[in-house]
């Protein structure tokens, strides 16, 4: 499994962008980059995922660097209800195979009022 | 459509016993993940399930188990249970059809305490 590296810890002001760092710099060609964070006593939720393009939704934006070796998640306008444990993942896609996905530590992101 | 839903909520259980815990997919999603959350480990998978078969499994020991029926429901069981063992069971459910892949859909997950 490629692994990921992502800072502990993060605040961030409400009302502001929050950028979620990861670094994956044994990621595969074939391999994705999926976001998904978790609130306190929940199940994880699906936030984005991508291959090599950036990436925006509803939720959030990805940017994947040219070399795919780091991506950043941006929560644009961060609310309270954004403060969460933010998980990076690099897998193939889940229609590519059995790999197993692996949750590292992840980020816990505190959204300040 | 209906979510991920795993039972029961919350069970409490004593050292020796057994438990069996369960996860009904999204409709149509025919993979299910298992995955234990503590404190100090964080998540940690346990196995995945598709089509009845186990096709990935973590490292965990024997006493963990786990089976998919062929409507895609699965149960896990954990046998001689140790306190070690007390932590939030997820399950997550993936449809694995590529083009509508959006990744896991997890339940509320399984709150198990062992005393």
């Amino acid at each position: 499994d490629a692994k990921t590296t992502q800072p502990p810890s993060m605040d961030c002001a409400e009302g502001r962008a929050a950028n979620l760092p990861c670094n994956h710099s044994t990621i595969s060609g074939n391999e994705y980059v999926y976001w998904y964070r978790q609130i306190h006593s929940q199940g994880p939720q699906y936030i984005i995922h991508g291959l090599k393009n950036n990436e925006t939704n509803e939720m959030a934006s990805l940017i994947i660097t040219e070399d795919r070796k780091s991506s950043t998640l941006i929560l644009p306008h961060a609310t309270l209800r954004d403060t969460a444990v933010y998980y990076c993942i690099v897998s193939l896609s889940l229609f590519g195979g059995y790999q197993k996905v692996t949750f590292g530590t992840g980020t816990k992101l505190q959204v300040i009022p | 459509k209906a979510g991920v839903t795993q039972t029961p909520r919350y069970l409490i259980k004593t050292r020796g016993q057994q438990v069996t815990l369960s996860c009904s997919p999204i409709s149509g999603h025919r993979s299910v993940s298992w995955y234990q959350q503590t404190p100090g480990q964080g998540l940690q998978f346990l196995f995945e399930y598709f089509s009845e078969t186990q096709r990935n499994k973590g490292n965990f020991p024997g006493r963990f188990s786990g089976r998919q029926f062929s409507n895609s429901r699965s149960e896990m069981n954990v046998s001689t249970l140790e306190l070690g063992d007390s932590a939030l069971y997820l399950c997550a459910s993936s449809s694995r059809q590529g083009a509508e892949d959006y990744g896991y859909t997890f339940g509320s997950g399984t709150r198990l305490t062992v005393v």
